[in-house]
């Protein structure tokens, strides 16, 4: 069975600092790879994916994420936070291939409080 | 606008009485999902459909029923078996190819 952990439950920054999210994965297979995030009061939406090629992707609003298979981690970055990024975060992860028709399994999530 | 709503937005309900979900979408899409979101447990998938009258259970489908009558809905009740009700839920759908899932806003359920 597929499982994702993120290191951290709960990041407090300031404005300007860089950010870097952790997420592991284990799973034998070929992976997808997402990142959503959930603003307060908001829809959760996508950050960004990686399905194949450059395992460096890049996302909305200044975020990347950088796939390492050889770790098994898929970690989100941003260089310069902003207080509007306050938000919680999930590294989420399913079946390349196969007969998983997408089901998504998510990390526990991380809760980013950026101040002023 | 093309999207998924749920409704409601905030439900409650006293133990012993089942409730159900609302989730509809216009996306023109063949898949559906249940996700139950707990604080510091991310979400959870409760079942799936991938197509009309076909659906699947995930890995917590217990004290749950779904039906997949239309392509556009996927109810979901929440019966008086389900021991720890009280959470967020989160229906989502996603299109061929199973690439990005689309979200609606969410239920939250509280049992009083």
């Amino acid at each position: 069975a597929q499982s994702v952990s993120q290191h951290n439950h709960h990041v407090i920054l300031s404005e300007a600092a860089s950010l870097e999210l952790g997420c592991n994965y284990s799973y034998g297979g070929t992976v997808n790879l997402f990142w959503y995030v959930q603003y307060p009061g908001q829809h959760l939406q996508l950050l960004l994916k990686y399905f194949s090629g450059d395992p460096l992707v890049k996302g909305i609003k200044g975020f990347e994420a950088e796939f390492i298979k050889s770790k098994f981690s898929f970690n989100l970055r941003k260089p310069s936070v902003q207080w509007s990024d306050t938000a919680e975060y999930f590294c989420a992860v399913n079946n390349a291939g196969g007969t998983s028709y997408g089901k998504l399994t998510f990390g526990q999530g991380t809760i980013l409080t950026v101040h002023p | 606008d093309g999207g998924i709503t749920q409704s409601p937005k905030y439900l409650f309900r006293k133990e012993g009485q089942n409730v159900t979900l609302s989730c509809e979408q216009n996306l023109n899409h063949d898949a559906m999902y249940w996700y139950r979101q707990d604080p510091g447990q991310g979400l959870r998938l409760i079942y799936y459909s991938q197509i009309v009258n076909d659906f699947q259970k995930g890995d917590i489908a217990e004290g749950y029923s779904v039906s997949r009558e239309k392509k556009e809905s996927f109810p979901l009740t929440v019966t008086s078996a389900q021991k720890n009700p009280t959470a967020f839920y989160l229906c989502a759908s996603t299109g061929l190819g199973y690439n990005e899932q689309f979200f609606g806003p969410g239920t939250r359920l509280t049992v009083l």
